[in-house]
């Protein structure tokens, strides 16, 4: 009963390095989603896939890429880390991209240093 | 760009108590959430709707359209209760896909 699974739950970078956040749903579900959290501040839409093989900007994507690599997984690439992207990391996945319940993973919590 | 404000922002309350958290939202939506964030951080969806009320268990979720509000009620409050309680909106008519958040409602039950 896995639901959404995030990899890694923590990690700290150095400014400048890159990495690869991980989200994989057992769900088949079409679409999913990469949301940041900031203290003081609602979650923000990063990019999202309404299906396989689409992916659209959100709110705030600059400094990431995506890559919707099949119908389960949905990797969000930071290609040279900031200390503005200190942040939690949340994927989330619905059946469809419109009024549908989200099922959320439970976060990566990522320090860029 | 919607805006979705809640409040309280925090609120503490005795085990028992009835527990009222509000959402109001600027413009037109197609759905609106509600989400329960754990001590620990994992999110939690507990109701979507477009209309009227929902209730699951001890919780009940009501929105005003044309008043653009909903409310968030927690009938007999139990310490186990306490979390982050995020309202969240779909706006209609199209643009960037995606939910947009409130800051989210920090709840207390002492017991």
């Amino acid at each position: 009963n896995a639901g959404v699974t995030q990899t890694p739950k923590f990690q700290v970078l150095k400014t400048g390095q890159s990495m690869t956040l991980q989200c994989a749903q057992d769900m088949n579900h079409n679409s999913m989603y990469w949301y940041r959290q900031d203290p003081g501040m609602g979650l923000r839409l990063i990019y999202y896939s309404a299906s396989e093989g689409t992916t659209d900007k959100g709110e705030v994507p600059n400094g990431y890429n995506v890559s919707r690599l099949n119908k389960r997984e949905f990797s969000l690439r930071l290609e040279s880390a900031a200390p503005s992207q200190t942040s939690v990391y949340f994927c989330a996945s619905s059946e469809f991209l419109r009024d549908q319940p989200q099922h959320f993973g439970d976060g990566t919590r990522l320090s860029i240093l | 760009k919607n805006e979705v404000e809640q409040s309280p922002q925090n609120l503490t309350a005795q085990e028992g108590e009835f527990i009222t958290i509000n959402c109001s939202y600027s413009v037109g939506i197609s759905a609106l959430h509600w989400l329960q964030q754990h001590p620990g951080g994992g999110i939690v969806s507990l109701f979507m709707l477009s209309s009227g009320k929902k209730k699951h268990g001890r919780l009940i979720a009501t929105i005003n359209i044309q008043e653009k509000h909903s409310s968030l009620h927690i009938t007999a409050s139990h310490p186990r209760d306490s979390a982050v309680y995020i309202c969240a909106v779909r706006t209609s008519g199209g643009g960037a896909d995606g939910l947009t958040f409130g800051k989210g409602t920090h709840l207390i039950i002492q017991p």
